[in-house]
């Protein structure tokens, strides 16, 4: 069975920092997303990595896959507030989706 | 293009009765993705439909919950004798071919 687990499960940092959110999952997979959730919202798509050594970057955050690993991270570079949110990896098939628990990101000024 | 489109985004039933929630997928999506998300946890996978076809449903409770998706209409999802642990937020996903879900405002199920 399919085990996704994300650390830290809470995230509290300070605006400017870098901080890494780390995905591991338990069998190998073909796919791995990132999704965010503002509360109380929906999930917002950010990444799909598709191979071993995958890098995607959008703003202020960047997502690396390690298949071999079984790991993905997820940096964020020089924090700002409108970072603030929860933030999940899921992983495939793409038709069965396994989510991590979720690592809530609170940024303070 | 409209997104995914989820009706009622808030749901109040009482123990008992039953609830229907409905997903429109985006426009040129035909499959289709049924989650639970329970308080301060992820999401967990319920069932993947196509048209007219249940291809999935191993994360559904065998009791209580079916889901469809008619070759017209909404997908819909069905919680008979609904109780109080029944109570989350249920997020519905759509896409083209099993590929990258975007995924509706959900529905917040309040059982009382």
């Amino acid at each position: 069975e399919l085990k996704v687990e994300q650390n830290p499960l809470f995230l509290s940092m300070q605006e400017g920092k870098n901080y890494t959110i780390y995905c591991n999952y338990s069998t190998t997979s073909d796919r791995l997303y990132w999704y965010r959730q503002d509360p109380g919202k929906s999930l917002e798509s950010l990444f799909v990595l598709l191979s071993n050594g995958a890098v995607k970057q959008e703003g202020r955050l960047m997502a690396s896959l390690d298949t071999k690993a079984r790991l993905s991270t997820l940096h964020i570079t020089a924090a700002v507030h409108d970072l603030s949110a929860t933030y999940f990896c899921a992983v495939g098939p793409a038709q069965k989706l396994v989510f991590g628990q979720g690592t809530r990101l609170t940024i303070n000024p | 293009n409209a997104g995914v489109m989820q009706n009622p985004r808030h749901l109040v039933r009482r123990r008992g009765q039953e609830a229907r929630l409905r997903c429109s997928p985006m426009k040129g999506h035909s499959h289709v993705y049924w989650y639970r998300q329970l308080p301060e946890e992820g999401l967990k996978f319920m069932v993947y439909l196509q048209k007219e076809n249940i291809i999935d449903e191993s994360g559904m409770p065998k009791e209580r919950f079916s889901a469809e998706f008619p070759k017209e209409g909404p997908s819909i999802l069905r919680i008979q004798q609904v109780v109080r642990g029944d109570s989350a937020a249920y997020f519905c996903a759509s896409s083209t071919l099993p590929d990258t879900q975007y995924f509706g405002p959900g529905t917040r199920l309040t059982v009382l």
